[in-house]
């Protein structure tokens, strides 16, 4: 079935520092994919989609390049800030499906 | 604004009783779901919907059921509660137009079962 791995949090960085969050998927067909991202208290927020190979997804200083030979879909941003400390959660819409498949999350703390 | 919303935001019930949550959504989405968010595991379908009178089963539907009756509503029911089922609740909806729908969700309800 289909399924999504993210690095283990939780990551720790100082402000200004680059961040990589590692998402690989398992999939049939071409899915979507997704990063959400959850602030303390909140529900998921879409952060950026791709929808095809070689897609970059971008928002608010964070993308992410949906890699088909590798089934990754890692997250970057050049240079945090403290309030980017959230959970971030990689997901995948089956394709032909309207159903989500996420990753466990991974909680980044950006310290001041 | 159209919204998202769901209620109680928390709730504390007992071994057996039966509980329901609600969620309720203003943008007209077709399609419905209720997930699980428990450490470790990310968020878990539980049941979703892709209009009205559809319903369908996700991965952890056991000890869970929800109707749709109108667009706007889909309210999940714990028929007996168990302790396996202290945990965080998101309902979110999509347009359902197309595979790249974007799903939108509540603000999340935390029950806990004693």
């Amino acid at each position: 079935g289909n399924s999504v791995t993210q690095m283990e949090g939780p990551v720790t960085l100082s402000e200004e520092a680059f961040l990589t969050i590692n998402c690989t998927y398992t999939a049939t067909g071409y899915p979507s994919l997704f990063w959400y991202v959850q602030y303390p208290g909140e529900g998921l927020q879409l952060l950026l989609k791709a929808t095809k190979a070689d897609d970059k997804g971008s928002n608010k200083g964070f993308e992410a390049t949906y890699r088909k030979e590798t089934t990754s879909f890692h997250l970057e941003k050049g240079s945090v800030q403290v309030s980017d400390s959230a959970v971030y959660f990689c997901a995948l819409l089956e394709q032909g499906a309207q159903k989500l498949v996420f990753g466990q999350g991974t909680r980044l703390t950006i310290n001041p | 604004d159209a919204e998202i919303t769901q209620s109680p935001r928390h709730k504390i019930t007992e071994t057996g009783r039966q509980v329901t949550l609600a969620c309720h959504q203003t943008w007209n989405h077709n399609n419905m779901f209720w997930y699980r968010q428990d450490l470790g595991h990310g968020l878990r379908l539980i049941h979703y919907s892709y209009g009205v009178q559809d319903t369908n089963k996700g991965e952890v539907s056991d000890g869970y059921s929800v109707s749709r009756s109108n667009t706007e509503d889909l309210p999940l029911t714990l028929e007996s509660a168990a302790s396996s089922q202290t945990s965080v609740y998101f309902c979110a909806s999509s347009e359902g137009a197309g595979v790249t729908d974007t799903q939108y969700f509540g603000p999340g309800t935390r029950l806990t079962v004693l």
